[in-house]
């Protein structure tokens, strides 16, 4: 069965260290999308793309980056980790107009 | 700025009684959809209502449309205490392909 997945599940890092968030799904969709979570806040849209070598920002880009190199993978970098990106993250792919969204199961990160 | 705002923020029924939670957003869109997420979990789609319905049902679900006052609601049947979640209203604007979602209504179904 197609899915999509994320890695790692948890994450703790220091402030200023890079880290990098994969998500890989098999849909073979052209859009995916990364979406944090904090409470109050619902989901807010960080970057997306909608097939190889495209990426948009979302409304909350400022310190993420992501590269979208093939169709599967869209991993997410925060370039230096601040406390103020302690937050779920999800990433959630779209098939196109009028279909659904599937999205992973999040990676909770902590930033210390 | 979210597109979709949902209320109530919170709900608290007891199981069998009818829950109904509403969506308001702010552009024009191509669809709107439900989503629910249990604690600690990914979302899972509901129900998908193109711009040009007024209502659709699936089981016990029953959403409705209206465009000219953009606001959805999503209504859920002789609720059980499984149906205790998240829920998120989702849209996609006319002018692109990204879903901008809600803040979520919490609803908590006694048994």
């Amino acid at each position: 069965d197609a899915e999509i997945t994320q890695s790692p599940r948890h994450k703790i890092t220091e402030t200023g260290r890079q880290v990098t968030l994969a998500c890989h799904q098999t849909w073979n969709h052209n859009n995916m999308f990364w979406y944090r979570q904090d409470l109050g806040h619902g989901l807010r849209l960080i970057h997306y793309s909608y097939g190889v070598h495209d990426t948009n920002k979302g409304e909350v880009s400022d310190g993420y980056s992501v590269s979208r190199s093939n169709t599967e993978d869209l991993p997410l970098t925060l370039e230096s980790a601040a406390s103020s990106q302690t937050s779920v993250y999800f990433c959630a792919s779209l098939g196109g107009l009028k279909t659904e969204a599937f999205f992973g199961q999040g990676t909770r990160l902590t930033v210390v | 700025s979210q597109q979709g705002e949902e209320d109530p923020q919170a709900l608290s029924i007891q199981e069998g009684e009818n829950a109904t939670m509403n969506c308001s957003y702010k552009t024009s869109i191509n669809n709107l959809q439900w989503y629910r997420q249990n604690s600690g979990r990914g979302l899972v789609h509901l129900i998908l209502i193109r711009s040009n319905e007024r209502e659709k049902h699936s089981g016990r679900l029953r959403v409705t449309l209206d465009t000219s006052k953009k606001s959805s609601s999503l209504l859920i049947t002789a609720s059980r205490a499984a149906d205790t979640a998240s829920y998120f209203c989702a849209t996609d604007a006319s002018s692109g392909d990204k879903l901008t979602f809600g803040t979520g209504t919490r609803l908590a179904v006694r048994p």
